[in-house]
Order: structure tokens, then C-alpha cells, then sequence
């Protein structure tokens, strides 16, 4: 079972920033938060993750509220190319349960002209 | 820097025939993870190698699927006999260690006729 929840799609302007919101109310001390996402056709991408503090890289912001129970992924200016399902996954840091990925359904953003 | 390298990238055959899927993970990489998608039960994790030891196999659907890595920079997942309901996207990811990041190849989308 994911133990996360997603809007199952959204939509953005390109060039505006895309927010991504995911829920992750029985998130443990043990476990990160992944952001994927899968453009059509090809294999899953890795974005970025965090464990409490809030993370930035070359694609995208991650924002985890204090209590860790939520978790907002931005997309600074969201381009046509940003068209894909987002996945929000909580992983163990440690233990038997860091291998798995376990991917819900996602969000299907879709970036407009 | 070269990605994941799934083959064949597709695959028709008919039911009855054996199906052998490859992947070259990531040099340096360690731990490799077989991943299958459908649209009915989304991406679901078969199998899982930390330096090219099974470590979990639970999630292989029944004893017609068997893979094996025999070394570092090679691995294959083998249906054998293939049925229609095998059809679907296989996924090969890798990562310098089971907690760190997975890097996806593009999958083989395999028909089973």
C-alpha cells in the first residue's frame, strides 16, 4: 500500500510555477520522502528527497511541513517538457524497508501553453 | 554518463515462447531492481540484487519468472514459458546502495501474443 495521497492530476501554465502536494500523515522518523516522475514512454526519473528539512536542486524544491505530515514539490517555471505523473514516495532510510520503492498513482500534471 | 541499458526496448512474441529481458545498470552501482508496469496495477517491484546476491524475490509473480545477475554490469529476467497476461513494461533500475536514489532504464515493452 502507498502511504501517501496525490491529486490525481493538475494543471500548470507554462512558465508559472507548479506546486505538487502530497500527504503523508503515518510518515515515520525512519522515512524519507522521494519525489518521481515518469514522462510518457519512458522510465521513472529521480527528482529529489528529503527528511525534514526543506531540499532544492537543479530541477525542483522540496517543502516539508514541520510535522512532516505533508510535503509540497515546486517546479520554479514549469515548461511544456514537465508534462508527466509525479509520484511522491515515503522510503526507510535504513533497514529492510530502504530498497522499496513503492509507487501509488501519482499526479498527472499537465502544463499548458 | 551512460544510464541504465535495458534490450530489447520491445518485445512481441506468442504465448508459450521464452522471453529474456537484459539491463546494464550504472557502473559503480550496486544494488539492481527489476520493476514491472501495468496500467491495472501500476509499478510493482519483482526483484531486488545488492552486489548480484537476490536479496528479495517476493514480489517475482510465479516460478515461470527467474532472474539472475552474474555479474556487476549485467542481469537478466527470463519468462519462460511466456502467457498473454505477462504483457507489460519492465523496468530495470540501479543504485550505489539499496537506500540511495534509483536510476531507471527506458523498460521493454513486451507483448505476449
Amino acid at each position: 500500500d502507498a502511504k501517501t495521497t496525490q491529486p490525481p492530476s493538475m494543471d500548470c501554465a507554462e512558465g508559472r510555477a507548479a506546486n505538487l502536494p502530497c500527504n503523508h500523515s503515518t510518515i515515520s522518523g525512519n522515512e524519507y520522502v522521494y519525489w518521481y516522475r515518469q514522462i510518457h514512454s519512458q522510465g521513472p526519473q529521480y527528482i529529489i528527497h528529503g527528511l525534514k528539512n526543506n531540499e532544492t536542486n537543479e530541477m525542483a524544491s522540496l517543502i516539508i511541513t514541520e510535522d512532516r505530515k505533508s510535503s509540497t514539490l515546486i517546479l520554479p517555471h514549469a515548461t511544456l517538457r514537465d508534462t508527466a505523473v509525479y509520484y511522491c514516495i515515503v522510503r526507510e532510510r535504513s533497514g529492510a524497508g530502504s530498497y522499496q520503492l513503492t509507487f501509488g498513482k501519482g499526479t498527472k500534471l499537465s502544463v499548458i501553453p | 554518463d551512460a544510464g541504465v541499458i535495458q534490450s530489447p526496448r520491445h518485445e512481441v512474441t506468442e504465448m508459450g515462447q521464452e522471453v529474456t529481458l537484459r539491463c546494464k545498470p550504472i557502473s559503480g552501482h550496486n544494488s539492481l531492481f527489476w520493476y514491472r508496469q501495468t496500467m491495472m496495477r501500476g509499478l510493482e517491484l519483482l526483484i531486488y540484487f545488492n552486489n548480484n546476491v537476490p536479496i528479495d524475490d517476493s514480489g517475482m509473480p510465479e516460478d515461470r519468472f527467474s532472474a539472475k545477475m552474474p555479474n556487476a554490469s549485467f542481469s537478466t529476467l527470463k519468462i519462460q514459458p511466456s502467457e498473454p497476461r505477462d504483457s507489460a513494461v519492465y523496468f530495470c533500475a540501479s543504485s550505489t546502495d539499496r537506500g540511495q536514489p534509483q536510476h531507471f532504464g527506458d523498460g521493454t515493452r513486451l507483448s505476449i501474443l
